[in-house]
């Protein structure tokens, strides 16, 4: 079963303006993370935010974490052709031997 | 390039028949993971490996098998397959076993089954 649940599941804005994604998830975590995945390609990182953390900056990303209402977001700012893609959260829930459990993904689409 | 390799990157067999998917992690990296991503199943997490010894399980088929090697080099074998193994199986690597991981994917190998 799936930890985190990403919403929408699809999202078309246009080129310039601002993606926002959210994730929400149903235990208690150790950290969250956001990862890419082109078409057919394989998932890149994009960043980490730690439990003990609210929000956390990388470029044009921008997550925050609010973990009473165990939730999560991905601001894109002004978005380009290029971020078109599908987006993941992931959860590493606290305990031994957790592991990464993925969402079912955003697809992102920006219209040039 | 993530640094992880994984070989084939696609394959194309029939029912009943077993294939082995390879993969070698980054270098330095101990931990070896396996993710299906299929349409209707999203992604899901199958096993890990860190350091020769598998670490954690997820719904992987009694179908299938991995294993990490001394090299760190790790397999994944699928038997039996069905219509229904059709999928992107994914391999991804990490420093650390667990705790603040960020996992490095490969490109996938891309298996259909026919």
């Amino acid at each position: 079963s799936q930890q985190g649940e990403e919403d929408p599941q699809a999202l078309s804005i246009q080129e310039g303006e601002n993606a926002t994604m959210n994730c929400s998830y149903k235990t208690s975590i150790n950290n969250l993370q956001w990862y890419r995945q082109n078409s057919g390609r394989g998932l890149v990182h994009l960043i980490l935010i730690r439990s003990n953390e609210r929000e956390k900056h990388s470029g044009r990303l921008r997550v925050t974490l609010d973990t009473s209402k165990k939730s999560s977001s991905l601001l894109i700012t002004a978005s380009r052709a290029a971020d078109t893609a599908s987006y993941f959260c992931a959860t590493e829930p606290t305990g031994a031997n957790s592991k990464l459990t993925f969402g079912k993904g955003i697809t992102l689409s920006v219209r040039p | 390039d993530s640094g992880v390799t994984q070989t084939p990157k696609h394959l194309i067999t029939a029912t009943g028949q077993r294939v082995t998917l390879r993969c070698s992690p980054r270098s330095g990296d101990l931990s070896v993971y396996w993710y299906q991503q299929s349409l209707d199943q999203g992604l899901q997490f199958l096993i890990q490996y860190y350091n020769g010894e598998e670490r954690a399980k997820g719904n992987i088929l009694e179908r299938f098998s991995a294993q990490q090697f001394p090299d760190l080099h790790s397999e994944l074998n699928l038997s039996s397959l069905e219509l229904g193994d059709s999928a992107l199986y994914f391999c991804a690597s990490s420093v650390m076993s667990t705790r603040g991981n960020t996992i490095y994917f490969g490109e996938g190998s891309w298996l259909t089954v026919v």
